[in-house]
């Protein structure tokens, strides 16, 4: 079992929609929780991150975090052609090295 | 630009010989990572360095690899005798630890290495 699993997609949403990415987590001890998107070729780049259970909002975006399911979630409300990319949970443990997903590809189509 | 830079961005190179590459990390942040990724995975830890002291080396990283941070600033990350295996973006990322319990790590563009 890995220890972050993300489904690899592609997820497909018409603009103006909600896109609803998930993520499970083996290590009930994982503390800290971050969703990053990554245009093809290029790096990551941080959009997300939430510790404590329940939901965070930034913008369209919305992290959700349920420890006792070990599952955690990234809404992105009014979806955007632009948002189209792949979007990679990470989890910290007891030290500070980001495990990451494989990675879910959204695709946001007009 | 006050992000985290990589140099170089792009290294193409032949089978057994040796390549450096360079991250400057974000000018406050004391944390400095290396990560390895290919295509359709996620960024693997390498390695990770606190000021000058390097905390923690993953078992990914064979003995042909080795990294640096000398005065706590910028870091290098060293490959000897490469192999086509070592083909893959090579990121880096940095942190400045805060009160809360995580440190939200910031990438830099990466490098990408094609051993041919």
């Amino acid at each position: 079992q890995k220890e972050v699993e993300q489904n690899s997609g592609p997820l497909s949403v018409p603009e103006g929609a909600i896109a609803s990415l998930n993520c499970t987590y083996s290590d009930r001890g994982s503390q800290s929780f971050f969703w990053y998107r990554q245009y093809s070729g290029k790096s990551p780049e941080l959009i997300m991150f939430i510790y404590s259970n329940g939901d965070k909002e930034d913008g369209r975006f919305t992290a959700q975090l349920n420890k006792a399911s070990q599952y955690v979630s990234l809404l992105i409300r009014d979806s955007q052609p632009s948002d189209s990319a792949t979007y990679l949970c990470a989890v910290i443990r007891n030290t500070d090295k980001l495990i990451f997903g494989t990675g879910t590809r959204l695709q946001v189509f007009p | 630009d006050t992000g985290v830079s990589q140099n170089p961005r792009h290294k193409i190179t032949k089978r057994g010989q040796n390549v450096t590459f360079r991250c400057d990390p974000i000018s406050e942040h004391n944390r400095l990572y290396w990560y390895r990724q290919t295509l359709g995975q996620g960024p693997e830890f390498l390695t990770y360095f606190q000021n000058e002291a390097q905390l923690e080396k993953s078992r990914l990283l064979s003995d042909r690899f080795s990294a640096e941070r000398p005065k706590g600033s910028f870091s290098t990350l060293e490959i000897q005798r490469t192999e086509q295996g070592d083909s893959a973006m090579y990121l880096c990322a940095s942190s400045l630890p805060g009160a809360e319990i995580s440190y939200e790590q910031y990438f830099g563009p990466g490098t990408r290495l094609t051993v041919t």
